[in-house]
Protein backbone atom coordinates (compact mmCIF):
# COMPACT_ATOMS: atom_id res chain seq x y z
CA UNK A 1 0.00 0.00 0.00
CA UNK A 2 1.35 3.46 -0.66
CA UNK A 3 2.16 5.34 2.28
CA UNK A 4 3.55 1.92 4.34
CA UNK A 5 7.20 1.29 3.55
CA UNK A 6 8.93 -1.78 5.22
CA UNK A 7 12.66 -2.45 5.10
CA UNK A 8 14.67 -4.31 3.30
CA UNK A 9 12.65 -6.64 1.30
CA UNK A 10 15.06 -9.13 1.72
CA UNK A 11 16.54 -9.49 5.53
CA UNK A 12 19.40 -12.48 5.86
CA UNK A 13 20.19 -13.19 9.41
CA UNK A 14 23.02 -15.38 11.35
CA UNK A 15 21.99 -18.29 13.98
CA UNK A 16 22.37 -16.06 17.23
CA UNK A 17 21.83 -12.61 16.04
CA UNK A 18 18.92 -10.12 16.53
CA UNK A 19 17.77 -8.73 13.54
CA UNK A 20 15.34 -5.49 13.52
CA UNK A 21 12.65 -4.82 10.28
CA UNK A 22 11.75 -1.17 9.87
CA UNK A 23 8.07 -0.34 9.58
CA UNK A 24 7.10 3.58 8.44
CA UNK A 25 3.69 4.75 7.26
CA UNK A 26 2.50 8.06 6.81
CA UNK A 27 -1.21 7.89 6.86
CA UNK A 28 -1.26 9.09 10.09
CA UNK A 29 -2.76 5.77 11.56
CA UNK A 30 -3.28 5.32 15.09
CA UNK A 31 -2.84 1.53 15.20
CA UNK A 32 -0.03 -0.17 13.75
CA UNK A 33 0.40 -4.19 13.72
CA UNK A 34 3.34 -6.96 12.86
CA UNK A 35 2.26 -10.38 11.22
CA UNK A 36 4.28 -13.41 9.87
CA UNK A 37 3.32 -15.59 7.56
CA UNK A 38 4.31 -18.92 6.46
CA UNK A 39 3.92 -21.04 3.59
CA UNK A 40 0.42 -22.21 3.71
CA UNK A 41 -0.41 -20.60 6.35
CA UNK A 42 -2.80 -17.39 7.02
CA UNK A 43 -1.35 -13.93 9.08
CA UNK A 44 -0.56 -14.45 12.72
CA UNK A 45 -0.48 -11.46 14.85
CA UNK A 46 3.12 -11.09 16.01
CA UNK A 47 2.48 -7.27 18.72
CA UNK A 48 0.36 -4.11 17.34
CA UNK A 49 0.33 -0.92 19.34
CA UNK A 50 -2.80 1.26 19.61
CA UNK A 51 -1.51 4.20 20.96
CA UNK A 52 2.83 5.69 21.01
CA UNK A 53 4.55 4.36 23.61
CA UNK A 54 2.04 1.59 23.99
CA UNK A 55 2.22 -1.97 22.75
CA UNK A 56 0.67 -5.82 23.65
CA UNK A 57 1.32 -8.74 22.56
CA UNK A 58 -0.36 -11.16 19.59
CA UNK A 59 -0.52 -14.58 19.28
CA UNK A 60 3.16 -15.41 18.40
CA UNK A 61 5.03 -12.82 20.74
CA UNK A 62 8.19 -15.03 21.85
CA UNK A 63 11.16 -14.62 20.46
CA UNK A 64 10.50 -10.78 19.15
CA UNK A 65 10.24 -6.98 20.39
CA UNK A 66 8.55 -3.72 19.61
CA UNK A 67 8.59 -0.41 20.33
CA UNK A 68 6.76 2.77 19.19
CA UNK A 69 8.18 5.84 19.73
CA UNK A 70 6.80 7.95 17.18
CA UNK A 71 3.58 7.27 15.60
CA UNK A 72 4.92 6.58 12.06
CA UNK A 73 7.27 3.89 12.90
CA UNK A 74 7.00 1.18 14.76
CA UNK A 75 10.12 -1.56 14.14
CA UNK A 76 10.18 -4.85 14.90
CA UNK A 77 13.11 -7.13 16.38
CA UNK A 78 13.79 -10.66 15.49
CA UNK A 79 15.44 -12.00 18.83
CA UNK A 80 17.67 -15.16 18.95
CA UNK A 81 15.43 -16.23 20.99
CA UNK A 82 12.92 -16.80 18.28
CA UNK A 83 13.35 -20.50 17.60
CA UNK A 84 12.16 -20.35 13.91
CA UNK A 85 12.68 -17.25 12.11
CA UNK A 86 12.87 -17.56 8.41
CA UNK A 87 9.27 -16.36 6.83
CA UNK A 88 7.72 -13.50 5.39
CA UNK A 89 6.72 -10.13 7.74
CA UNK A 90 4.01 -8.18 7.17
CA UNK A 91 3.04 -4.76 8.80
CA UNK A 92 -0.35 -2.92 8.91
CA UNK A 93 -1.92 -0.29 9.71
CA UNK A 94 -5.78 0.81 10.51
CA UNK A 95 -7.54 2.67 12.59
CA UNK A 96 -9.24 0.27 15.65
CA UNK A 97 -12.17 2.13 16.49
CA UNK A 98 -13.64 2.43 13.13
CA UNK A 99 -15.19 -0.27 10.98
CA UNK A 100 -11.62 0.45 8.62
CA UNK A 101 -10.15 -2.39 7.06
CA UNK A 102 -6.12 -3.04 8.25
CA UNK A 103 -3.74 -2.06 4.68
CA UNK A 104 -0.39 -3.83 4.10
CA UNK A 105 2.85 -2.87 3.65
CA UNK A 106 4.44 -4.88 0.75
CA UNK A 107 6.85 -6.95 3.37
CA UNK A 108 10.06 -8.29 4.90
CA UNK A 109 11.34 -11.26 3.89
CA UNK A 110 13.76 -12.99 6.38
CA UNK A 111 15.73 -16.15 6.22
CA UNK A 112 18.67 -17.39 8.43
CA UNK A 113 22.17 -18.22 6.61
CA UNK B 1 -7.92 -23.94 17.45
CA UNK B 2 -8.49 -22.05 14.27
CA UNK B 3 -11.53 -19.20 14.58
CA UNK B 4 -10.91 -18.99 10.81
CA UNK B 5 -10.94 -21.47 8.41
CA UNK B 6 -10.71 -21.72 4.51
CA UNK B 7 -11.27 -25.47 3.88
CA UNK B 8 -10.17 -25.26 0.12
CA UNK B 9 -6.26 -24.30 -0.51
CA UNK B 10 -7.29 -24.24 -3.79
CA UNK B 11 -9.81 -23.02 -6.51
CA UNK B 12 -9.66 -22.77 -10.41
CA UNK B 13 -12.04 -21.42 -12.82
CA UNK B 14 -12.50 -20.82 -16.46
CA UNK B 15 -12.30 -16.91 -17.45
CA UNK B 16 -15.71 -15.46 -17.44
CA UNK B 17 -17.19 -18.10 -15.18
CA UNK B 18 -18.11 -17.07 -11.43
CA UNK B 19 -15.98 -18.20 -8.50
CA UNK B 20 -16.75 -18.71 -5.21
CA UNK B 21 -14.35 -18.62 -2.05
CA UNK B 22 -15.65 -19.93 1.40
CA UNK B 23 -14.88 -19.18 4.55
CA UNK B 24 -16.29 -20.63 7.97
CA UNK B 25 -15.76 -18.79 11.74
CA UNK B 26 -16.47 -20.44 14.60
CA UNK B 27 -16.57 -17.04 16.79
CA UNK B 28 -19.45 -15.74 17.77
CA UNK B 29 -18.27 -12.18 18.85
CA UNK B 30 -16.51 -12.00 15.26
CA UNK B 31 -18.59 -9.04 13.87
CA UNK B 32 -16.60 -7.69 11.30
CA UNK B 33 -15.07 -9.73 7.84
CA UNK B 34 -12.76 -8.84 5.38
CA UNK B 35 -11.46 -10.44 2.23
CA UNK B 36 -7.56 -9.39 1.15
CA UNK B 37 -6.22 -10.56 -1.76
CA UNK B 38 -2.56 -11.29 -1.79
CA UNK B 39 0.04 -11.94 -4.72
CA UNK B 40 3.62 -13.40 -3.81
CA UNK B 41 6.42 -11.50 -2.12
CA UNK B 42 3.81 -8.44 -2.01
CA UNK B 43 1.74 -7.65 1.30
CA UNK B 44 -2.10 -9.00 1.18
CA UNK B 45 -4.26 -5.77 -0.63
CA UNK B 46 -7.97 -5.12 1.23
CA UNK B 47 -10.74 -5.79 -1.33
CA UNK B 48 -14.02 -6.25 0.50
CA UNK B 49 -15.79 -6.17 4.11
CA UNK B 50 -18.89 -6.63 5.53
CA UNK B 51 -20.40 -5.85 8.79
CA UNK B 52 -22.51 -8.53 11.00
CA UNK B 53 -25.71 -6.48 10.71
CA UNK B 54 -25.66 -7.02 6.90
CA UNK B 55 -25.67 -10.21 4.91
CA UNK B 56 -24.54 -8.75 1.48
CA UNK B 57 -22.07 -6.42 0.36
CA UNK B 58 -21.01 -5.62 -3.07
CA UNK B 59 -18.37 -3.88 -5.07
CA UNK B 60 -18.22 -4.07 -8.63
CA UNK B 61 -17.34 -7.65 -9.63
CA UNK B 62 -16.92 -8.45 -5.83
CA UNK B 63 -19.83 -9.82 -3.76
CA UNK B 64 -19.33 -10.98 -0.07
CA UNK B 65 -22.40 -13.13 1.20
CA UNK B 66 -22.86 -13.56 5.19
CA UNK B 67 -24.48 -16.09 6.90
CA UNK B 68 -24.45 -15.58 10.80
CA UNK B 69 -26.52 -18.66 11.68
CA UNK B 70 -24.50 -20.93 10.12
CA UNK B 71 -20.74 -18.75 10.50
CA UNK B 72 -20.41 -18.80 7.05
CA UNK B 73 -19.11 -16.28 4.45
CA UNK B 74 -18.16 -16.53 0.88
CA UNK B 75 -16.54 -13.94 -1.60
CA UNK B 76 -17.94 -13.99 -5.14
CA UNK B 77 -16.09 -12.80 -8.26
CA UNK B 78 -18.24 -12.46 -11.50
CA UNK B 79 -16.90 -12.44 -13.90
CA UNK B 80 -13.90 -13.90 -12.81
CA UNK B 81 -10.67 -12.79 -14.65
CA UNK B 82 -7.01 -13.84 -15.07
CA UNK B 83 -5.98 -11.02 -13.01
CA UNK B 84 -7.60 -12.29 -10.46
CA UNK B 85 -5.32 -15.26 -9.59
CA UNK B 86 -3.84 -15.08 -6.40
CA UNK B 87 -4.36 -15.94 -2.74
CA UNK B 88 -7.54 -14.79 -1.28
CA UNK B 89 -7.24 -14.67 2.83
CA UNK B 90 -10.67 -14.37 4.66
CA UNK B 91 -10.60 -12.65 7.78
CA UNK B 92 -12.28 -11.32 11.08
CA UNK B 93 -12.41 -8.97 14.10
CA UNK B 94 -14.63 -9.17 17.44
CA UNK B 95 -15.08 -5.54 18.08
CA UNK B 96 -16.40 -4.16 14.91
CA UNK B 97 -13.24 -2.63 13.55
CA UNK B 98 -9.93 -3.82 12.61
CA UNK B 99 -8.61 -4.65 16.11
CA UNK B 100 -7.09 -7.92 15.74
CA UNK B 101 -7.99 -9.69 12.82
CA UNK B 102 -7.88 -13.47 12.73
CA UNK B 103 -6.79 -14.52 9.34
CA UNK B 104 -7.58 -18.16 7.43
CA UNK B 105 -4.59 -19.81 6.06
CA UNK B 106 -5.83 -18.50 2.16
CA UNK B 107 -7.21 -19.96 -1.15
CA UNK B 108 -5.17 -20.04 -4.09
CA UNK B 109 -7.76 -18.96 -6.97
CA UNK B 110 -6.16 -19.70 -10.63
CA UNK B 111 -8.46 -17.91 -13.73
CA UNK B 112 -7.58 -19.92 -16.88
CA UNK B 113 -7.40 -17.90 -19.96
Amino acid sequence: DGGITQSPKYLFRKEGQNVTLSCEQNLNHDAMYWYRQDPGQGLRLIYYSQIVNDFQKGDIAEGYSVSREKKESFPLTVTSAQKNPTAFYLCAVGDPWSNQPQHFGDGTRLSIL
Amino acid sequence: DQQVKQNSPSLSVQEGRISILNCDYTNSMFDYFLWYKKYPAEGPTFLISISSIKDKNEDGRFTVFLNKSAKHLSLHIVPSQPGDSAVYFCAASAQGGSEKLVFGKGTKLTVNP
